[in-house]
């Protein structure tokens, strides 16, 4: 399985736009790429997966270069309430099987 | 609603208990995974089911048995619990073959002391 490499930690003030790399050298034809968001306490919530170019939906875009060797979350207008882990992931749609990196702890400040 | 449901929510054991976690989904999704996930850490996968009948190993899956008992129900049976395994344990479904996110339940948190 693909690997991914995330910074540990980003900062931001609200309304600011966020984005956040991932790195996947290694991922496969059939992989597709898959951000979570988690909150203290809670399972990790699907926001956004892409193949390929950009994906938008009504709460981030994800922005795939042609060779998918890494890939961007944008998260437009942070406010305090985005403050959470954010996990990138690489897998194959069909065995459905994703590992967790250590993902990016984003802390939106006022 | 519609979603993944972990039961109990909160369970202290002391070392060598044994104990059953629960998970059901009610989306009629294939795939059920339990993932464990320790404090300021990721999750780590133990086990996994890919279709009803089948289940395999995950990253760590030492300690664990887990048993696919219908298409809805997963469960994770810890035989003689040790304090390394106090933790989160989440469980998650996805329709495999469908490029869609995982849909997790809210956790079960494990203390053995």
């Amino acid at each position: 399985l693909a690997k991914t490499t995330q910074p540990i930690s980003m900062d931001s003030y609200e309304g600011q736009e966020v984005n956040i790399t991932c790195s996947h050298n290694n991922i496969a034809t059939n992989d597709y790429i898959t951000w979570y968001q988690q909150f203290p306490s809670q399972g990790p919530r699907f926001i956004i997966q892409g193949y390929k170019t950009k994906v938008t939906n009504e709460v981030a875009s994800l922005f795939i270069p042609a060779d998918r060797k890494s890939s961007t979350l944008s998260l437009p207008r942070v406010s305090l309430s985005d403050t959470a882990v954010y996990y990138c992931l690489v897998g194959d749609g069909n065995t459905g099987k994703l590992i967790f990196g250590q993902g990016t702890t984003l802390q939106v400040k006022p | 609603n519609a979603g993944v449901t972990q039961t109990p929510k909160f369970q202290v054991l002391k070392t060598g208990q044994s104990m059953t976690l629960q998970c059901a989904q009610d989306m009629n999704h294939n795939s059920m995974y339990w993932y464990r996930q320790d404090p300021g850490m990721g999750l780590r996968l133990i086990y996994y089911s890919a279709s009803e009948g089948t289940t395999d190993k995950g990253e760590v899956p030492n300690g664990y048995n887990v048993s696919r008992l219908n298409k809805r129900e997963f469960s994770l049976r810890l035989e003689s619990a040790a304090p390394s395994q106090t933790s989160v344990y989440f469980c998650a479904s996805v329709m495999a073959g469908e490029n869609y996110g995982y849909t997790f339940g809210s956790g079960t948190r494990l203390t053995v002391v």
